[in-house]
């Protein structure tokens, strides 16, 4: 059973980096065949796709946030990473991580953490 | 990028209803949508995917169809804990959108 876990600091200041990192047990990133995407729900809102890996590091952004982006992956610890630059308060929301199949794929995000709420406050 | 129109953004419906939930596309994605329930505090949870298909786990009740751009789940007799958020989220374009979800409330 695969399980995804985040972790990372609850606050964050703002025109600082939000950082995450998602932990994968029970399979591997590197064996390929999944995207390990990062996806955002502002509180009491809709879901926001923010961007995913592939193993080898091809990485897909929203483009409404691509410039403030960079997810990175770390085989050899089974995790990848998010890291969203010059926040604002409009960063706060609950950041879950997910595998995915990718696109044009006959299948969805199968397996999420279960979420961390990142605020954004001085 | 893809827009997903779900409708309606909410409804209340009684156990045992039958429940329809729509969303749209602004353009054709073939059978390339995925819907999910979410419950408060909780990750999303996958239902359905290629559009009509039964994520392994999810009850027979909820089914799904459509292709092109015009998608429905449906709920055949509606349980206590399917009262929840549905969303659906199309897998045709590498950059993924999400419709705005529909919350189904108790009546």
């Amino acid at each position: 059973q695969v399980q995804l876990q985040e972790s990372g600091p609850g606050l964050v200041k703002p025109s600082q980096t939000l950082s995450l990192t998602c932990t994968v047990s029970g399979g591997s990133i590197s064996s390929g065949g999944y995207y390990w995407s990062w996806i955002r729900q502002h509180p009491g809102k809709g879901l926001e796709w923010i961007g995913y890996i592939y193993y080898s590091g091809s990485t897909y952004y929203n483009p409404s946030l691509k410039s403030r982006v960079t997810i990175s992956v770390d085989t050899s610890k089974n995790q990848f990473s998010l890291k969203l630059s010059s926040v604002t308060a409009a960063d706060t929301a609950v950041y879950y991580c997910a595998r995915y199949l990718g696109p044009i794929a006959v299948a969805g995000f199968d397996y999420w953490g279960q979420g961390t709420l990142v605020t954004v406050s001085s | 990028d893809i827009q997903m129109t779900q409708s309606p953004s909410s409804l209340s419906a009684s156990v045992g209803d039958r429940v329809t939930i729509t969303c749209r596309a602004s353009q054709s994605i073939s059978s390339y949508l995925n819907w999910y329930q979410q419950k408060p505090g909780k990750a999303p949870k996958l239902l359905i995917y290629a559009a009509s298909s039964l994520q392994s786990g999810v009850p027979s009740r909820f089914s799904g169809s459509g292709s092109g751009t015009d998608f429905t789940l449906t709920i055949s007799s509606l349980q206590p804990e399917d009262f929840a958020t549905y969303y659906c989220q199309q897998s045709y374009s590498a950059t993924v959108t999400f419709g705005g979800g529909t919350k189904v409330e108790i009546k």
